[in-house]
């Protein structure tokens, strides 16, 4: 069965740099999710799409933004990396608004020197 | 976090023997689920509770709800070496999930 796609898998960046993350859902999803997870904590909800709306906001910094694409791709912008930003960043997907049961992706970590 | 905490943080149990972690929550909730998380990958969904529910099994899983002190606890019987995990408890938070701190269990052979 298909799972949720998260691209890339690793990442490294240096301070002041920009990073994109990308999330391809299970066919036929049409919410996402991204969530950030730093060393040894839960994951921290940072925002959602529904049917290439946002849905909901979370704790995001200004200095991020995403969206979500026709195809329900979703990607996630980060400028201006701090040391801070080095994370395990979530991608997860669920048929529609329900809240009942999320498939997550394997994560992107996130590196920032 | 936003839903509280998990207790215990760490738990090492020997293979065989049952673990039991628990996890209280600080609003309203119309289920709570419960995820586990090998190291370094994606959460998986391991089993939902509605709200209405006081308790629920899936295979080796045992999950109980108390509304009125916002709790619940997941029992994982017969452990086995590939149970080591954490496992975190995730309330519905409007249209979103908010995950608690989470339970690292390591099983020992």
């Amino acid at each position: 069965a298909a799972g949720v796609i998260q691209s890339p898998r690793h990442l490294i960046k240096e301070k002041r740099e920009t990073a994109t993350l990308k999330c391809y859902p299970i066919p036929r999803h049409d919410t996402v999710y991204w969530y950030q997870q730093g060393p040894g904590q839960d994951p921290q909800f940072l925002i959602s799409f529904y049917e290439k709306m946002q849905s909901d906001k979370g704790s995001i910094p200004d200095r991020f933004s995403a969206q979500q694409f026709s195809d329900y791709h979703s990607e996630l912008n980060m400028s201006s990396l701090e040391l801070g930003d080095s994370a395990l960043y979530f991608c997860a997907s669920s048929p529609g608004r329900v809240n009942e049961k999320l498939f997550f992706g394997s994560g992107t970590q996130l590196s920032v020197l | 976090s936003q839903q509280g905490e998990e207790d215990p943080q760490a738990l090492s149990i020997q293979e065989g023997e049952n673990a039991t972690m628990n996890c209280s929550y600080k609003t309203s909730i119309n289920n709570l689920q419960w995820y586990r998380q090998n190291s370094g990958r994606g959460l998986v969904h391991l089993i939902l509770i509605r709200s209405n529910e006081r308790e629920k099994h899936s295979g080796r899983l045992r999950v109980t709800l108390d509304t009125s002190k916002k709790s619940s606890s997941l029992l994982i019987t017969a452990s086995r070496a590939a149970d080591t995990a954490s496992y975190f408890c995730a309330t519905d938070d409007d249209y979103k999930l908010s995950f608690g701190a989470g339970t690292t269990v390591t099983v020992r052979a």
